[in-house]
């Protein structure tokens, strides 16, 4: 039963470039958030999505960020025009909500470097 | 809006000992939930242990215990005969109920310790 998987693990970008990161969810699971970690720093919430759904995006940046999560497929998080300030550690989770405290199963994340 | 403070950025113990690492938060909530997750260097995150807040027994988990004072929106980790392989970051965590009205069921993270085991 294989875990939330990520890709890439490493990912090396130029300023301006797009950064493309992919997230698998757990078999069965159809709820991904998405997390960053600035260096030194604790994981921010950025969003929440559902199968074909964004539910909660209050963590997003408003410009450049967008996720999605469709019916076939990995959830995606696309970063444009990407900036130093974006490099961080990006971590999916996914869930199956079926109790209150809705257990998030984390992937290895994927290390987003901009030069 | 929720927060959640590690007031201690790094920490070490020996091999065997105990360790203690501290975590506040802040809310308005009755019932929530909180979590230790550990995050060791090859950045996995890893659930240690989770408590509710209407539960008054102490959460345990083998060597991971906790301390919950709920009035003084304290939740601490003991790790009882630290070993080398406890060696890695650890974080607090707060969660509103999934089910109640409006949440989302995203998790609210401190800073982070890091905690160092020695032989």
């Amino acid at each position: 039963n294989a875990g939330v998987m990520q890709n890439p693990r490493h990912l090396v970008r130029r300023r301006g470039q797009e950064a493309r990161l992919r997230c698998s969810p757990m078999k069965g699971h159809s709820h991904v958030y998405w997390y960053r970690q600035l260096p030194e720093e604790g994981l921010k919430f950025m969003v929440y999505l559902q199968k074909e759904n964004i539910i909660d995006e209050s963590g997003m940046p408003k410009e450049r960020f967008s996720a999605e999560f469709p019916k076939e497929g990995p959830s995606i998080l696309r970063i444009q025009q990407v900036v130093r300030g974006d490099s961080a550690a990006y971590f999916c989770a996914s869930s199956l909500p079926g109790t209150p405290y809705n257990e998030q199963f984390f992937g290895p994340g994927t290390r987003l470097t901009v030069l | 809006a929720q927060t959640v403070t590690q007031s201690q950025p790094e920490m070490s113990v020996q091999e065997a000992e105990t360790v203690t690492l501290s975590c506040t938060y802040d809310t308005s909530e009755n019932n929530y939930y909180l979590f230790w997750y550990k995050q060791p260097p090859s950045r996995q995150m890893i659930l240690v242990i989770r408590q509710e807040a209407y539960k008054q027994q102490n959460a345990t988990e083998n060597r991971f215990s906790v301390n919950f004072q709920k009035a003084a929106k304290s939740f601490s980790l003991k790790i009882s005969d630290s070993q080398l392989g406890d060696t890695a970051m650890y974080f607090c965590a707060f969660m509103k109920p999934y089910f109640a009205s409006g949440n989302t069921g995203k998790l609210i993270f401190g800073q982070g310790t890091t905690l160092q085991v020695k032989p």
